[in-house]
């Protein structure tokens, strides 16, 4: 079955560390999203991806980046991890055709100690 | 500016009452579409509808049903005779047409967390 996955699960890392974390999805689907949930905010688009090499930014893109090599897989790199990044990261992916839902991973839980 | 208003924060019923998720949206666009996704407590996100700009008509899925109203820019959810399954955070989401063909990105509201009581 078709499927999208998060890669880690769950992380602890310290300030300043660089991490990434894995969305892959077997859809095939062309658009993918990276959002991060806090409480008290609900899911907040950090960056999004309209297809190979398209990156863009969305409402809290600072101190993200992302690149797009396939249509499968969307990473998303902090660049220099700060405590503000705590959060529940959840990657999207939708099909490219009209306005469709978007799938979502199971979420990585990001803790920056 | 988009913007997707869920002013309920919480909200605590017993089992087998009715329940309204209120949602509110802002766009400016004329095509825009609205969704609802529902949140359990293991953490998954899962799609429940999505309703396009032309199409007002109300939606009934078992025990669910949405109120879109355009005049009032609300999308309202209700639970028919809750269970305790129905125990989640609920999104309300609005998503513009346009740009390059494909699903546009989707704001959300911040969230309703809905507690069934037994």
């Amino acid at each position: 079955d078709a499927e999208i996955t998060q890669s880690p699960r769950h992380k602890i890392t310290e300030t300043g560390r660089q991490v990434t974390l894995a969305c892959h999805q077997t859809w095939n689907h062309n658009n993918m999203f990276w959002y991060r949930q806090d409480l008290g905010h609900g899911l907040r688009l950090i960056h999004y991806s309209y297809g190979v090499q398209d990156t863009n930014k969305g409402e809290v893109s600072d101190g993200y980046s992302v690149s797009r090599s396939n249509t499968e897989d969307l990473p998303l790199t902090l660049e220099s991890a700060a405590s503000s990044q705590t959060s529940v990261y959840f990657c999207a992916s939708s099909f490219t055709r009209g306005i469709n839902e978007q799938f979502f991973g199971p979420g990585t839980r990001l803790t920056v100690l | 500016a988009q913007k997707v208003t869920q002013a309920q924060t919480e909200i605590s019923v017993v089992e087998k009452e009715d329940v309204t998720l209120d949602c509110v949206y802002e766009t400016r666009d004329t095509t825009y579409y609205l969704f609802w996704y529902k949140q359990p407590p293991s953490g998954e996100l899962v799609f429940l509808i999505r309703r396009n700009s032309f199409d007002e008509q109300n939606e009934i899925s078992g025990r669910y049903s949405w109120n879109f109203q355009k005049s009032t820019s609300s999308f309202n959810f209700t639970i028919t005779a809750s269970q305790v399954v129905d125990s989640a955070v609920y999104f309300c989401a609005l998503s513009e047409a346009g740009g390059q063909g494909g699903s546009e990105k989707l704001v959300f509201g911040k969230g309703m967390k809905l507690t069934v009581n037994p």
